[in-house]
């Protein structure tokens, strides 16, 4: 069975500061993607990064990047520059074509 | 580009009635995705549909919950005799396979509480 485990219930950082968030997963598929979503308070889930586990580099979208190790089974999400705007829950999940499986989530507070 | 739309945002209901939920997926995308998601914890699978297609079942839906999508395109979530414990966010997320990530963009969410 698929697993993601996120043991970080909350995370502090500063304004302007980076800051990871952990994310291990466990499954014996070969073929899996690997995902990370931000919800504010609103509640919306927004997609923020993608990485494959064919893909040989870390995958990045502008502030974001996702150090991933396969070996380790290790997802982890790096926010550079963090902003107020970041302040959020953030899931980690794992899916293929049929269906996503999500961690418990990070919630990160940046304060000024 | 319009996202995946859901409606209502918002219901509260008695315990015994019915309610239906709609998702309205990205027009392009084939896939459709139902989630449950309950305070403190992640997003929850429960079904999900290639075009008009019912192709998997979470063990979470039980015969209380039905979902549909009759012509491939928006897609419906009852359910029946409500109990307390149905009180969720319900999440409809959608997804294209041809980009090869299978990405899976969610709309607004359904916030339903059973009185």
């Amino acid at each position: 069975a698929q697993k993601i485990t996120q043991t970080q219930p909350g995370m502090f950082v500063q304004e302007k500061e980076a800051v990871t968030l952990d994310c291990t997963y466990d499954t014996s598929d070969q073929s899996y993607g690997l995902f990370w979503y931000k919800q504010p308070s609103s509640g919306e889930m927004i997609f923020l990064i993608y990485q494959g586990s064919y893909d040989e580099q870390n995958a990045t979208e502008g502030r974001y990047s996702l150090n991933f190790q396969k070996a380790r089974k290790s997802a982890n999400l790096v926010i550079s520059a963090s902003q107020l705007g970041d302040s959020a829950m953030y899931f980690c999940a794992m899916g293929g074509v049929d269906k996503l499986i999500f961690g418990t989530g990070t919630r990160l507070q940046v304060f000024p | 580009d319009t996202g995946v739309s859901q409606d209502p945002r918002h219901k509260i209901t008695k315990r015994g009635q019915n309610v239906t939920f709609r998702c309205d997926p990205i027009s392009e995308h084939n896939r459709l995705y139902w989630y449950r998601q309950t305070l403190g914890q992640g997003p929850e699978f429960l079904t999900y549909f290639q075009n008009e297609a019912q192709l998997e079942k979470s063990r979470l839906l039980s015969d209380r919950f039905s979902a549909e999508r009759p012509k491939g395109s928006f897609s419906t979530l009852e359910i029946q005799r409500t109990e307390q414990g149905d009180s969720a966010m319900y999440l409809c997320a959608s997804s294209w396979g041809g980009d090869g990530t299978d990405t899976q963009y969610f709309g607004p969410g359904t916030r339903l509480t059973v009185l």
